[in-house]
């Protein structure tokens, strides 16, 4: 069974740039939840995706948006990149059935805005 | 979700139990105690996870109060890979909701 994959594993940008963070859900999960992590600090919640729609946002400005696609796999794309933006970016698969859905993590994407 | 309370860090020694506390005093009694660890720079890895029962399974112990106001996440026998910060999260069953990450405990396994 493989686990949840993401690329790339660090990124620079600079201030004003687009990004594009991916990543690949677990086998056999169908929700894709996205997270922040600032330096020293707990993740913080982006958004979710499940069936191929947004299903809860946090609270983050409409720059950062993101997909999922028919195989579950998911993007996250953050527009006109700010230096608050440097932080490591985890994305979460689950399986939505039953009482419990638990969140299994990526390794995170590193990402430096200079 | 209710929020819960943790020490911001604990020592243990190597071989022995690891014992880390975790108040949730406002839990709703549709509410899971999830536990994560996450060492550093790496993706938070999924513990464990009660309701009013306590759970075992091949990493760790949880034992959750009768009244359901606090817990215990046990590692019975501590090795320095286990030096991680600990997150004690409440949250709703049934529902697909995020996770509301706190502070956690900063355990150190001592040699």
């Amino acid at each position: 069974e493989t686990g949840v994959t993401q690329s790339p594993t660090h990124l620079i940008k600079t201030r004003g740039q687009q990004v594009t963070l991916r990543c690949s859900s677990q086998s056999g999960h169908n929700t894709v939840s996205w997270y922040q992590q600032a330096l020293g600090q707990g993740p913080q919640f982006i958004f979710q995706y499940y069936r191929e729609e947004e299903n809860g946002r946090g609270n983050f400005p409409p720059r950062f948006s993101g997909l999922q696609f028919p195989n579950y796999s998911s993007e996250l794309n953050v527009n006109a990149l700010e230096l608050d933006d440097s932080a490591l970016y985890l994305c979460a698969s689950s399986h939505r059935q039953g009482i419990t859905d638990t969140q299994y993590f990526g390794p995170g994407t590193r990402l430096t805005v200079l | 979700d209710a929020k819960t309370t943790q020490p911001p860090s604990m020592d243990c020694a190597e071989g022995r139990a690891a014992n880390l506390p975790c108040n949730h005093s406002t839990i709703s009694g549709n509410e899971y105690v999830y536990w994560y660890r996450q060492i550093h720079s790496q993706g938070p890895q999924y513990i464990i996870h009660g309701l009013k029962n306590n759970e075992t399974n091949e990493m760790a112990s949880l034992i959750i109060t009768e009244d359901r106001k606090s817990s215990t996440l046990i590692l019975p026998h501590a090795t320095l890979r286990d030096t991680a910060v600990y997150y004690c999260i409440v949250r709703v069953g049934g529902s697909a909701r995020q996770l509301t990450f706190g502070s956690g405990t900063q355990l150190t396994v001592l040699p």
